[in-house]
């Protein structure tokens, strides 16, 4: 089983749509849980944390399921903005990879 | 404040020619690392730098590939006898510690005839 497992879409949803990511982990000694956004061509960059309460900013909610083991972003009233790739990222300290393992990411397209 | 900056941006070269990738981290980040990304594929790690611990070397993916950390700061990453399958974006980032929010370079671009 990968560490960090993502549907890769792509998501092709119009304008205005509600669109949902989830993510799978497989160490159960996970810390902490991150979203990045990665544009066409560009660097990853920090989306968002995950908090174990859950936590929105603006249009964006992320959730932590601790006893599955996944995570999910959510995205409401969809902008053609926020097309791009989400990564799901988890940090398992004293883990590999410099402690943070990344998805493979989702892809979304938003549609006018 | 500056981000995470890579040099060269973009590099082409011939199968067998060493290449130099540099990364300049944000200052004050004691944690590095690079990865890479082929075309419509998520990020391949393959170093990793903290402090002035032994880097962890376990994502490189052939002896070809070396990379170095002089002073804590500026990164060099060398892919010796390049082959066309090197061709990809790679990114280096930084962060205050590990696990810390990892702030990524604008990348370099190689591509390898």
């Amino acid at each position: 089983r990968k560490e960090v497992e993502q549907d890769p879409g792509p998501f092709n949803v119009p304008e205005g749509a509600t669109v949902a990511f989830n993510c799978t982990y497989s160490n159960s000694a996970s810390q902490s849980f991150f979203w990045y956004r990665q544009d066409c061509r560009k660097e990853p960059k920090l989306l968002m944390s995950v908090y174990s309460s859950g936590n929105e900013d603006g249009r964006f909610t992320a959730q932590l399921n601790r006893a599955s083991q996944y995570i999910s972003l959510l995205i409401r009233d969809s902008k053609l903005s926020d097309s791009a790739t989400y990564l799901c990222v988890v940090n398992v300290y004293g883990g590999s990879q410099g402690n943070l393992i990344f998805g493979k990411g989702t892809k979304l397209s938003v549609k006018p | 404040g500056a981000g995470v900056s890579q040099s060269p941006s973009n590099k082409v070269t011939e199968k067998g020619k060493d290449v130099e990738l540099r990364c300049d981290p944000i200052s004050g980040h004691t944690a590095l690392y690079w990865y890479r990304q082929s075309l419509g594929q998520g990020l391949e790690f393959l170093i990793y730098f903290q402090g002035n611990s032994a880097p962890d070397k376990s994502g490189l993916p052939s002896d070809r590939f070396s990379a170095e950390r002089t002073g804590g700061s500026v990164s060099t990453l060398t892919i010796q006898r390049t082959q066309q399958e090197d061709s990809a974006v790679y990114l280096c980032a930084s962060s205050r510690g590990p696990g810390g929010t990892r702030y990524f370079g604008p990348g370099t671009r190689l591509l390898v005839l």
